[in-house]
């Protein structure tokens, strides 16, 4: 059965502050990652990670893929209050037809 | 051009009742798939279209929940028999057919079992 596990459950952190989330996963026929962004309730999509150590970037969000150690980050830099949100990490498994889904991670942003 | 849109974005009902859920998804995407979110937790698969045909339902909880898609467009997921613990947020994606890995999602529609 693949497993998805998201850290940390939750993060409170000040503008300007850096924050790294970390997504883990154990997902037969790995074929892609993917990250989404859920303020309240349609996820949007951030970033697709197909190949590992290749970083991928938006603006103050950056995203990298291991997958020999099974693992994502999301970087996001000086952070501002509309960074407020659930962030999701979703593999997708080549085999089957849909994202398996992490619990993910709320982060608050102070001002 | 529009995204997926879901209709109600809320419902309220009562145990015991049928519901239906619908989703329209982006122009040109043959693949749908629906989602149920629990709270404070990520959103869990329930059922993918290629087209008009159920292709995976294998996220379908039990037979109180179906769901289709008659003309390849537009999808509806009905629960018969609710529940309390049917009480949740459903989301519906879709994407392009070669890129199953690239979901677009709805807001999603919150269903509340009294």
């Amino acid at each position: 059965e693949d497993k998805v596990v998201q850290s940390p459950l939750s993060l409170v952190v000040h503008e300007g502050d850096t924050v790294t989330l970390n997504c883990s996963y154990e997902v037969t026929n790995f074929r892609s990652l993917l990250w989404y962004k859920q303020e309240k309730k349609a996820p949007t999509f951030l970033f697709m990670l197909t190949s590992s150590g290749i970083e991928k970037k938006s603006g103050r969000l950056s995203s990298i893929l291991d997958k020999k150690e099974l693992f994502s980050i999301l970087n996001i830099t000086a952070t501002q209050t509309g960074d407020s949100a659930v962030y999701l990490c979703a593999p997708y498994n080549n085999a089957g037809n849909m994202l398996t889904f992490g619990g993910g991670t709320r982060l608050m942003v102070k001002p | 051009g529009a995204g997926v849109s879901q209709t109600p974005s809320n419902k309220v009902t009562e145990k015991g009742k049928y519901v239906e859920l619908r989703c329209d998804p982006i122009s040109g995407h043959t693949a749908l798939y629906w989602y149920r979110q629990s709270l404070g937790q990520g959103p869990e698969f329930l059922i993918y279209f290629q087209g008009t045909g159920a292709a995976d339902d294998s996220g379908l909880p039990n037979d109180r929940f179906f769901a289709v898609r008659p003309e390849g467009s537009v999808s509806t997921l009905k629960i018969q028999r609710t529940e309390r613990g049917d009480s949740a947020v459903y989301l519906c994606a879709s994407s392009l057919a070669g890129a199953i890995d690239t979901q677009y999602f709805g807001p999603g529609t919150r269903l509340t079992v009294l």
